[in-house]
């Protein structure tokens, strides 16, 4: 099977404008989590998505917002930007009912 | 939430010697733990993973042990070779699809 595949990989952005990155998971996977790492903090959980429904969100604030689409594809856009934005956004995707993750290679966000 | 810790932040072996990993966890209901290898530029993979009702795993040089009562999980590798550098991640979930992640370790191994 194909692996999980992130489209940009690599995007530069400034302040203020807004990005959207799109996450294919592997064929049959209906679960697409995103994350973001970043030096300082580590991977840190953003949201989870299964059946087109956002079912776990972490802690970040309104302005990173996720979609998911009939054929399991995501989306995750990152409106009015910052600076400390700049990260690699990885998304992972996983059989239903499993808890293992495969993630993708990432896109990474510059944000001048 | 969950609160992953990793310890020691860097470890440095010399081939063929052993290297040792321990994570702690917070959250009592945590029931998968995952060990993710991430080499520079390149995206996590996971390595091996234990679940609850396992106290121990092994796949070929590689061994996980779990100890529930003490929250706490490691990651063994035996015969430590050049390609096991890389920054390793532990993590934790209580079932739902949400990783905590530990804040990694770099292992480095010297030829």
């Amino acid at each position: 099977k194909a692996g999980v595949t992130q489209t940009p990989r690599y995007l530069i952005k400034t302040r203020g404008q807004q990005v959207t990155l799109s996450c294919s998971p592997i064929s049959g996977h209906r679960s697409v989590s995103w994350y973001q790492q970043t030096p300082g903090q580590g991977l840190q959980f953003l949201f989870e998505y299964f059946s087109e429904t956002q079912r776990n969100k972490g802690n970040f604030p309104g302005r990173f917002s996720g979609r998911q689409f009939s054929n399991s594809r995501s989306e995750m856009n990152v409106s009015t930007l910052e600076l400390g934005d700049s990260a690699l956004y990885l998304c992972a995707s996983s059989p239903a009912t499993e808890n293992e993750q495969f993630f993708g290679p990432g896109t990474r966000l510059t944000v001048l | 939430g969950e609160n992953v810790e990793q310890h020691p932040s860097t470890l440095s072996v010399q081939e063929g010697d052993s290297a040792v990993i321990k994570c702690t966890y917070s959250d009592s209901a945590s029931n998968y733990f995952p060990w993710y290898k991430q080499e520079l530029g390149k995206r996590p993979q996971l390595i091996i993973d234990i679940r609850s009702n396992v106290g121990e795993k092994k796949d070929q040089r590689i061994a996980v042990t779990l100890n529930k009562t003490a929250k706490h999980f490691s990651l063994h590798i035996t015969e430590t070779q050049p390609e096991d550098s890389a920054v390793y991640f532990c993590a934790a979930s209580n079932g739902n699809n949400r990783l905590a992640f530990g804040k990694g370790n770099q292992v480095v191994v010297i030829p």
